[in-house]
This record gives C-alpha cells, sequence and structure tokens, in this order.
C-alpha cells in the first residue's frame, strides 16, 4: 500500500513552453501533496505545500506564477511549469499522505531538462 | 526551526566493514525523524523512521537509527555493508506541525568498496 506515482519520469522541453508532472496517489486518499525540487549533487527543498481543494502555501523564494500547482482532487496533484527556462532543469519529486499517516510516500520523480 | 545536520557529505566503506552514516537535528518540538535512501534518478526510498516509542528503530535492508534526544542525534548504522547500500542517504525531520511537511539534511553519499 501507500504507492505514490509520478507522470513523466523524465521530460524534455524547448525554453518558454510549459511542462505538466502529475503526482498520483493510487491506494489512498491524500490529503496533503508536497512538491519538492533537487539540483544535482544537492538536498531536497520544499517548493509548496498543497491541500485538496484549497490554494497551495508556496516556501519563501519559490514564485507562484511560474510553479503552478493545483490538487483538485483526493488523488491527484499537478505541477505546472511555466514559461520553462533552462534554469528550472531539475529533478521534481512530490509526496503525499493522509491524516492517519506519521509519514509522506514519495514518488519516483521527474527529471525537467529544458534545452 | 527545524534543521537537520548530516556530517560527512561522502562516506567510504569496504564491503562487509560497518556503515555509519551521521544526523544531528534541531527541533522546537518532539521530531519525527526520518532516514531515505535514493538511488540516481530515483524517487526516495524510506529506510526507517522514529515517532515515538523504542529509541532504537530497525529499518529495511538491514539499517537502524538510534534516537539520543540528548544528543540530539539520529544517526543511520548497518553492521556490514553491500555493495547494493551505495546510494545517496537523506536524514530529515518533520515540521514542527507533524504536517508530513519534511525538513532534509544535505544527504551523504555512501560509496562500498569491493
Amino acid at each position: 500500500g501507500a504507492v505514490v506515482s509520478q507522470h513523466p519520469s523524465w521530460v524534455i522541453c524547448k525554453s518558454g513552453t510549459s511542462v505538466k508532472i502529475e503526482c498520483r496517489s493510487l491506494d489512498f486518499q491524500a490529503t496533503t501533496m508536497f512538491w519538492y525540487r533537487q539540483f544535482p549533487k544537492q538536498s531536497l527543498m520544499l517548493m509548496a505545500t498543497s491541500n485538496e481543494g484549497s490554494k497551495a502555501t508556496y516556501e519563501q523564494g519559490v514564485e507562484k506564477d511560474k510553479f503552478l500547482i493545483n490538487h483538485a482532487s483526493l488523488t491527484l496533484s499537478t505541477l505546472t511549469v511555466t514559461s520553462a527556462h533552462p534554469e528550472d532543469s531539475s529533478f521534481y519529486i512530490c509526496s503525499a499522505r493522509n491524516s492517519q499517516n506519521t509519514e509522506a510516500f514519495f514518488g519516483q520523480g521527474t527529471r525537467l531538462t529544458v534545452v | 526551526a527545524q534543521s537537520v545536520t548530516q556530517l560527512g557529505s561522502h562516506v567510504s566503506v569496504s564491503e562487509g566493514a560497518l556503515v555509519l552514516l551521521r544526523c544531528n537535528y534541531s527541533s522546537s518540538v518532539p521530531p519525527y525523524l526520518f532516514w531515505y535512501v535514493q538511488y540516481p534518478n530515483q524517487g526516495l526510498q524510506l529506510l526507517l523512521k522514529y515517532t515515538t516509542g523504542a529509541t532504537l528503530v530497525k529499518g529495511i535492508n538491514g539499517f537502524e537509527a538510534e534516537f539520543k534526544k540528548s544528543e540530539t542525534s539520529f544517526h543511520l548504522t548497518k553492521p556490514s555493508a553491500h555493495m547494493s547500500d551505495a546510494a545517496e542517504y537523506f536524514c530529515a525531520v518533520s515540521d514542527a506541525s507533524n504536517t508530513g511537511k519534511l525538513i532534509f539534511g544535505q544527504g551523504t553519499t555512501l560509496q562500498v568498496k569491493p
């Protein structure tokens, strides 16, 4: 149980285009989802927290208009990188939890390369 | 504020030797602590966690960690390293409200030499 699936696992896009990444909880209802970003050889930095049916809460320094997060259902959250630039190239990882868990479960990550 | 410090960005051991990865934390509330492993281009896999109760926590793949409140530490150990243990390891502490939000350490790369 407690499986979180991210799609796509990797994506290459042209500079200026938008990319959508999906995070799904397959066998539980995720009341809260988290989006992290990881640069090469670095740790994970939280970008935002999303609760089902409400607006995401962004961490300081994260542009909410650039990184659009939607959590419209209890099993799906999406991160859209708008007008992507090469500096947005990174590994994006989501995690999800429900109210009964003491931990959040991670997706497998999405490698974004902007060319 | 919650924070995590992993001492040593790179640890190298011989196959069969003891693995010790160090983690110290700072927390304004009784912490929930986690160790994750990450293989290249993959997500995070939970090795073990401490929430309450027994301070010695056993996890998967022979790993264990001990919560020491007096030392604010949660070091990860494994008695005998295997080649497949080579990976990146992250220690994390939950935020003060235990919402599931995690604050990660910088990570430690474990190299296992034959």
